[in-house]
């Protein structure tokens, strides 16, 4: 079985500054990594997965995670937010069975202010 | 691509009332998953789809819960005889068999008075 714990609930930040929100993952197995991010009344957008290979994985708007098998976690980071970044970020893993079932951490609430 | 689809986007109900809910994936992908979303958690799966068989249904949450995908395009998500406890937003999403990202459509909300 798969686990996905987010430490943080909420994490309220001041625009320009960097912030990380953290993952930690359960797994016996070798698993595929992803951040969705939601923002209210949306569905889930994908931010960033990875795979295989590289362990930085980077996304189109700055955020960025990497995969750290020996602490079983995929952080993700931005140097610098925006206030267009606020929404609620989903880590989650990707199941080693034929289903391929995402398991999806509780959630980060971001908030960032001006 | 006009990307996975749902509706209604929100639905009122009130207890003991049967709703269904529609998902439109993305055209080429063979794959259609449902998940559930209460507040203040992660999305919950539910049960999935490669083309029209319903590959795994025991993660559904009771036998009031029932999904179709008939000819392995559109899938339906019925509840029966609804309960307050029901109230959530219902996510699909599908993906192309052998590749790894799944995109989700924005929801159906359901309030179960």
């Amino acid at each position: 079985a798969q686990s996905v714990t987010q430490l943080d609930s909420q994490v309220p930040v001041f625009e320009e500054a960097p912030v990380e929100l953290r993952c930690n993952y359960s797994s016996s197995v070798s698993v595929y990594l992803f951040w969705y991010v939601q923002y209210p009344n949306q569905g889930l957008q994908l931010l960033l997965k990875y795979l295989s290979g590289s362990t930085l994985v980077e996304s189109i708007n700055g955020f960025e995670a990497e995969f750290n098998k020996s602490q079983t976690s995929f952080h993700l980071r931005k140097p610098s937010v925006h206030i267009s970044d606020t929404a609620e970020y989903f880590c989650a893993v990707s199941s080693s069975g034929s289903a391929r079932q995402l398991t999806f951490g509780s959630g980060t609430q971001l908030t960032v202010l001006p | 691509d006009t990307g996975v689809s749902q509706n209604p986007r929100h639905k009122i109900t009130k207890r003991g009332q049967n709703v269904t809910f529609r998902c439109d994936p993305i055209s080429e992908h063979n794959r259609l998953y449902w998940y559930r979303q209460t507040l203040g958690q992660g999305p919950e799966f539910l049960t999935y789809f490669q083309n029209e068989a319903q590959l795994e249904k025991s993660r559904l949450l009771s036998d009031r819960f029932s999904a179709e995908r008939p000819k392995g395009s559109f899938s339906t998500l019925e509840i029966q005889r609804t309960e307050q406890g029901d109230s959530a937003m219902y996510l699909c999403a599908s993906k192309i068999e052998g590749s790894e990202t799944q995109y989700f459509g924005p929801g159906t909300r359901l309030l179960v008075l």
